[in-house]
């Protein structure tokens, strides 16, 4: 079945620590999305990519890196400069066609 | 003022009420409507889409998008215990990107 994977489902990071969370899409979307959800925040957008070696900075990106090397991989590194990462991550991909997004099941990291 | 406003609730049901679920949005270049649902420690999954003005219907759900009062809505019909979630909004104007903005969810109950 088509769909996107994300893992770990769990991650605990140390401070100072950088870590990096996978996102895997089997779809044949063009775009992919990071976005992180916080309780009573919604979700809020980290980073996003529309094609193959190309990302754009989304509202929240300071602290994060991402790559997109192909097209059905989009990591996100959570770097040691995001001072409040603790939350609810959320990889999502896109047809290009404004149908809406296919969420992953999440990644929660726990800054221990 | 956030772009998106949704009342968090919770809201809380009898089984087979109609839930009236709302949100409303400042920026008028919006033109994409989505609804999500989201179980507790699961992504969201894509409900309802609809484009610009007008009703959309789908099994025992319906969406509502007034453009000239900047309001959607989602309506539940004969509802479940097993409709028990997080309802998201999201709207995008469909420009780069595609980027969704979404409203910070209502928690729905329906009880026995």
């Amino acid at each position: 079945d088509g769909g996107i994977t994300q893992s770990p489902k769990y991650l605990f990071r140390k401070e100072g620590q950088n870590v990096t969370l996978s996102c895997e899409q089997n779809l044949n979307h063009d775009a992919m999305y990071w976005y992180r959800q916080d309780p009573g925040q919604g979700l809020r957008l980290i980073y996003y990519s529309q094609i193959v070696n190309d990302f754009q900075k989304g509202d929240i990106a300071e602290g994060y890196s991402v790559s997109r090397e192909k097209k059905e991989s989009f990591p996100l590194t959570v770097t040691s400069a995001q001072k409040n990462p603790t939350a609810f991550y959320l990889c999502a991909s896109e047809t290009g066609k404004r149908y809406g997004y296919t969420f992953g099941s999440g990644t929660r990291l726990t800054v221990v | 003022q956030k772009e998106v406003e949704q009342d968090p609730g919770p809201l809380s049901v009898p089984e087979g009420a109609i839930v009236s679920l709302n949100c409303t949005y400042s920026n008028s270049a919006f033109q994409y409507f989505m609804w999500y649902r989201q179980y507790s420690r699961k992504g969201p999954e894509l409900l309802m889409y609809t484009y610009s003005s007008g009703n959309k219907e789908d099994g025992r759900f319906t969406a509502q998008v007034d453009k000239s009062s900047k309001y959607i809505s989602l309506f539940i019909r004969d509802s479940q215990p097993s409709d028990s979630a997080t309802y998201l909004c999201a709207m995008s104007d469909g420009g780069g990107g595609n980027k969704l903005t979404f409203g910070t969810g209502t928690q729905l109950k329906v009880e026995l």
